[in-house]
This record gives C-alpha cells, structure tokens and sequence, in this order.
C-alpha cells in the first residue's frame, strides 16, 4: 500500500498569502495524485488531478506539481473561502490511498 | 446540475447490515466508474470500493472485503454498497463519489462529483 504523508498538519496563514503544501508517496505513484479541499460539514471538492490539472472550474490560484513521490499544491494568494482541509490522494495503485489531511486556518 | 443522494444509513449494531444507496442525476451514470469513500469522525479520508461503468470489476479496500458489497443499476442511475457483519470500525460518514470523463475519455482513480454523504454508526 501506498502510504501518503502530507506536510504539515496545519498551517496558519493571513488572507493574502502564498501557501505550499506537501505530499510525500512512499513509494512512486507517477503523476497519478489528486488534491481535494474539504470545508467543516461538506463533501470533499476535486482540485487538481494529474498532479497539475486543475478540474473544472477551480481558480487559476490553485496549481499543483510533483511527480515520483514528491508533490505540492500551491495556492497564490490565499482567500477567505480557502481555510479548509485539504487532501492528497493517489490512484495509482490499489488500494487508492489519502494523506491525512493539512488544515489550512487563519493566523 | 449534478447531484447525488445516499441514503441507507443509520444506527446498527455490531454484526448487523446495511445497504447505502446512491441516486444520481445530472450526468450520464452508465459512462463513469463509481466509487464509495468513507471518512470517520474527524478523521481523514479513506477509500472502500470502487466498480467499473458496465460492472465489469469491482475493488475494494482490504479491511471491507468479504463483507461489502458494491453495485449498480444504470437504468436507475443508482450506486448501492451492500455492508454486512459491520463492526465498530465502520462507523463514518460515506460518500458515493464518481470517477471522471472528459471529451478525452473516461478515468477512474481520482473523485469528480461527490454526494453529501450518509453516517452510518455502528454501536451496541
């Protein structure tokens, strides 16, 4: 099993800023990772898939990079709407597997 | 617009059963793979089963096989998780989660539309 390790768990931050969140695979998932943001009480939203793609309709400040084992979404400059959790995932081998999450809150 | 229901779950208690279901809409159903992915109280996420567009396969998670069930109805647009000898551990809240299409085709592995989920609590 691919075990996803994300980086940090939390991170306080003020509107404005730029933010960088990892994701480390133990072993090599390719480009096949997913990034998700999840608000309090809603379902988790798809962001970025191919490691780089942004899915339909998410903001151009939303970009994600990596490949192998090491990857980062990067948000430019950090909205109000943005404080959340946000997930990687990898598909690339069974079983799909999640990092544990980076909480994303206001300083 | 796209929406997906579940429905099913509620309070069982340990060895009991459940069937969650999923009603689609918005999309067309019997082109995408579809998944169901858990996630337990204040935890993180974690994927269960996954089955192809025509039935063709179906995966699941290593903690849930044997006892879970995963099937579809495209006539219906429906999703369905059977859950059978349900133990503590399966208490969370499950999303039924569609895999993706584009004008290039159709992927799975990565979650595109997401139900609001339902919570099932297994609990003597």
């Amino acid at each position: 099993e691919r075990v996803m390790t994300q980086s940090p768990a939390t991170l306080s931050v003020s509107p404005g800023e730029r933010v960088t969140l990892s994701c480390r695979a133990s072993q090599s998932v390719s480009s096949n990772l997913a990034w998700y943001q999840q608000k309090p009480g809603q379902a988790p939203r798809l962001l970025i898939y191919g490691a780089s793609t942004r899915a339909t309709g998410i903001p151009a400040r939303f970009s994600g990079s990596g490949s192998g084992t090491e990857f980062t979404l990067t948000i430019s400059s950090l909205q109000s709407e943005d404080f959340a959790v946000y997930y990687c995932q990898q598909y690339n081998n069974w079983p799909w597997t999640f990092g544990q999450g980076t909480k994303v809150e206001i300083k | 617009e796209v929406q997906m229901v579940e429905s099913g779950g509620g309070l069982v208690k340990p060895g009991g059963s459940l069937r969650l279901s999923c009603a689609a809409s918005g999309f067309t159903f019997s082109d995408y793979s579809m998944n169901w992915v858990r996630q337990a109280p204040g935890k993180g996420l974690e994927w269960v089963s996954s089955i192809s567009s025509r039935s063709s396969y179906m995966y699941y998670t290593d903690s849930v096989k044997g006892r879970f069930t995963i099937s579809r109805d495209n006539a219906k647009n429906s999703l369905y998780l059977q859950m059978n000898s349900l133990r503590a551990e399966d208490s969370a809240v499950y999303y039924c989660a569609s895999g993706h299409c584009s004008a290039g085709g159709c992927d799975n592995g990565f979650f595109d539309y997401w139900g609001q989920g339902t919570l099932v609590t297994v609990s003597s």
